[in-house]
């Protein structure tokens, strides 16, 4: 258990409204990912963090924003929700920016 | 750009069947290549890192290894609870903070009783 937990783990809303996701660790790790996976697509990076209000984009970051104002939080962002933002959202977190540990994924259906 | 192929898409053995998943990856500069299986519902679950042509790791049944363009996951004498997505996934060495894993579409391994 790498001490991720995501909120909230399913979640149905409109087309059109914000939506806040949720990617909460116990063990002070410095880097943090968010990834949607969707068949046919595999894994793909939205955002990357790799300290405090150090932020990156991924391949996939159009309509997404995060924000991390602590070590333990990074948030992800769905400013206006499309419909091809219906996906399973996996946070993830590194120690030393090698091998990643996942979450148990967020489940979001945009309708 | 990083690339990652997995091989096949969908296996079914036996149980005691012994066999084997590819990855097929293209990165300038391999920082590491890493294994995860996937339990439907459930997020990726890390197995082994590699990092060098030639190297190998092991866990239970399960070996992977590792060349230059490749590597392979050996499953030997497989249990219906080694059913699973496989994953693989390639860092690049590219400097800075970037530290993004670039998957394949995974192996669907289903082992029957």
């Amino acid at each position: 258990d790498a001490g991720i937990t995501q909120s909230p783990r399913h979640k149905v809303t409109e087309t059109g409204t914000p939506v806040t996701l949720r990617c909460h660790q116990t063990e002070n790790h410095r880097y943090m990912y968010w990834y949607r996976q969707d068949p046919g697509h595999g894994l793909r990076l939205i955002h990357y963090s790799y300290g405090v209000k150090d932020t990156d984009k991924g391949e996939v970051s159009d309509g997404y924003s995060v924000s991390r104002s602590k070590t333990e939080d990074f948030l992800l962002t769905l400013e206006s929700a499309t419909s091809s933002q219906t996906s399973v959202y996996f946070c993830a977190i590194s120690v030393l920016g090698y091998e990643q540990f996942f979450g148990p994924g967020t489940r979001l259906t945009v309708l | 750009e990083d690339q990652v192929t997995q091989s096949p898409e969908a296996l079914r053995l036996q149980e005691g069947e012994s066999s084997s998943l590819n990855c097929s990856y293209t990165v300038s500069g391999l920082r590491g290549l890493f294994w995860y299986r996937q339990d439907p519902g459930k997020g990726p679950e890390f197995l082994f890192t590699l990092y060098s042509a030639g190297e190998e790791k092991e866990k239970e049944r399960l070996k992977a290894t590792l060349t230059k363009k490749e590597s392979f996951l050996h499953i030997t004498a497989p249990k219906p609870e080694d059913s699973a997505t496989y994953l693989c996934a390639v860092q690049a060495d590219r400097g800075g903070s970037n530290y993004k894993l670039t998957f394949g579409k995974g192996t669907l391994l289903t082992v029957n009783p």
